[in-house]
């Protein structure tokens, strides 16, 4: 099976703009949940979804914001972006047991000027 | 709510000795347990989980872990390392039936030096 991909790999963004990124999870898997991690922070918990719906959700302000496609590809929107966004942002897929097992893509390292 | 320290955020160790890599716990309800590991510029590979049952459970490249519930503690273990295993370890927890959402610690740098 082919694994998470991500898209894309870098980016490279100014102060106020926008920036979406997308994910497609291991083929099966309904469940997409995306984390952030920078030096400072670590590695935190954006949202999680779940055919299509919002399941879990992490204490980011509303410029962060995710859907989920039928397919189960999912994509996250930062709206308004801050120096403070730049982080690695990685997408995990896992089935549909519950149990947290979770499966990572490589990341979109993003960059904010 | 739940929260996870990993006691060490840095571990430097010779090739070929043992290492092992320190995760408290804590949580009011039962979780599901997990190593992680990360290398330089990649994502986060799954080492090893514990969902029920024996509590040593066994992972990929020669790690293993032992669940304690009295001491809420899921150390990593490796009884030789290697200078491939050099990278970042995450210890996380999630929720008995509550989905996806994982909690992480801070992460332990192995650096294994020849």
């Amino acid at each position: 099976k082919a694994g998470v991909t991500q898209t894309p790999r870098y980016l490279i963004k100014t102060r106020g703009q926008q920036v979406t990124l997308s994910c497609s999870p291991i083929s099966g898997h309904r469940s997409v949940s995306w984390y952030q991690q920078t030096p400072g922070q670590g590695l935190q918990f954006l949202f999680e979804y779940f055919s299509e719906t919002q399941r879990n959700k992490g204490n980011f302000p509303g410029r962060f914001s995710g859907r989920q496609f039928s397919n189960s590809r999912s994509e996250m929107n930062v709206s308004t972006l801050e120096l403070g966004d730049s982080a690695l942002y990685l997408c995990a897929s896992g089935g549909s047991g519950g149990r947290g097992e979770q499966f990572f893509g490589p990341g979109t390292r993003l960059t904010v000027l | 709510a739940q929260s996870v320290t990993q006691l060490d955020s840095q571990v430097p160790v010779f090739e070929e000795a043992p290492v092992e890599l320190r995760c408290n716990y804590s949580s009011s309800v039962s979780v599901y347990l997990f190593w992680y590991v990360q290398y330089p510029n990649q994502g986060l590979q799954l080492l090893l989980k514990y969902l029920s049952g024996s509590t040593l459970v066994k992972g990929i490249n020669g790690f293993e872990a032992e669940f304690n519930k009295s001491q809420t503690s899921f150390h990593l273990r490796k009884p030789s390392v290697h200078i491939s295993d050099t990278a970042e370890y995450f210890c996380a927890v999630s929720v008995y039936n509550q989905g996806g959402k994982l909690i992480f610690g801070q992460g332990t740098e192995l650096s294994v030096k020849p």
